[in-house]
């Protein structure tokens, strides 16, 4: 098993610019969810996903947008970039999304928003 | 409203220099209560969970414990290779959400 995987790796976009960050698990997980990493702040929830074609905000959803047509990926959009999305990205599977369950983790995106 | 604080922020240790992190959580039935890994540059990498007051687990030279109000990870005999940040994160009733402290950077010299 390939685990979770994230792509791309890096990122630079400009002010304004749109971009998809893709999140794939071939673990059968109903729950996926995205989280960002910024100094000082921990990580922090965007969007979660209980299976396909349910999804929910977490604690930062603002200027992100996700769906979930497959179990497999949860894309995160970025519909216009800003500086405040400069970040690592950090996607998570779970079997089912029960409170008791591990989470594991994909390696990451670094957004660079100039 | 969750809150999950870590102490210290950073810590320093020689080798074989034993000590401890701290994690103190408040939320409102506690699902779980997880310990992560984090190296530099790549995503967090699951250590234990915890359930319920008074159970202990161990890998290695680490020993996670969990109270009623806060957790400590124990680390035995640090070497170099545990460098890491170490973060804590619990779960509530509901779904799988996660809510994280800020971690703790963990140095060991040799």
């Amino acid at each position: 098993n390939a685990g979770v995987t994230q792509t791309p790796k890096f990122q630079v976009l400009k002010t304004g610019q749109s971009m998809t960050l893709q999140c794939a698990q071939d673990m059968n997980h109903e729950y996926m969810s995205w989280y960002r990493q910024d100094p000082g702040m921990g990580l922090r929830l965007i969007h979660y996903s209980v299976g396909a074609g349910i999804t929910d905000q977490g604690e930062v959803p603002n200027g992100y947008n996700v769906s979930r047509s497959t179990t497999e990926d949860f894309p995160l959009r970025l519909l216009s970039a800003a500086p405040s999305q400069t970040s690592v990205y950090f996607c998570a599977s779970s079997y089912s999304g029960a409170g008791q369950e591990t989470q594991y983790f994909g390696p990451g995106t670094r957004l660079l928003v100039l | 409203e969750d809150q999950v604080t870590q102490s210290p922020e950073a810590l320093r240790l020689q080798e074989g220099e034993s000590s401890s992190l701290n994690c103190s959580y408040t939320v409102s039935g506690l699902r779980g209560l997880f310990w992560y890994r984090q190296d530099p540059g790549k995503g967090p990498e699951f250590l234990f969970t915890l359930y319920s007051a008074g159970e202990e687990k161990e890998k290695e030279r680490l020993k996670a414990t969990l109270t009623k109000k806060e957790s400590f990870l124990h680390i035995t005999a640090p070497k170099p290779e545990d460098s890491a940040t170490y973060l804590c994160a619990v779960t509530h009733s509901g779904y799988s959400t996660l809510t994280f402290g800020k971690g703790t950077m963990l140095l060991v010299s040799p």
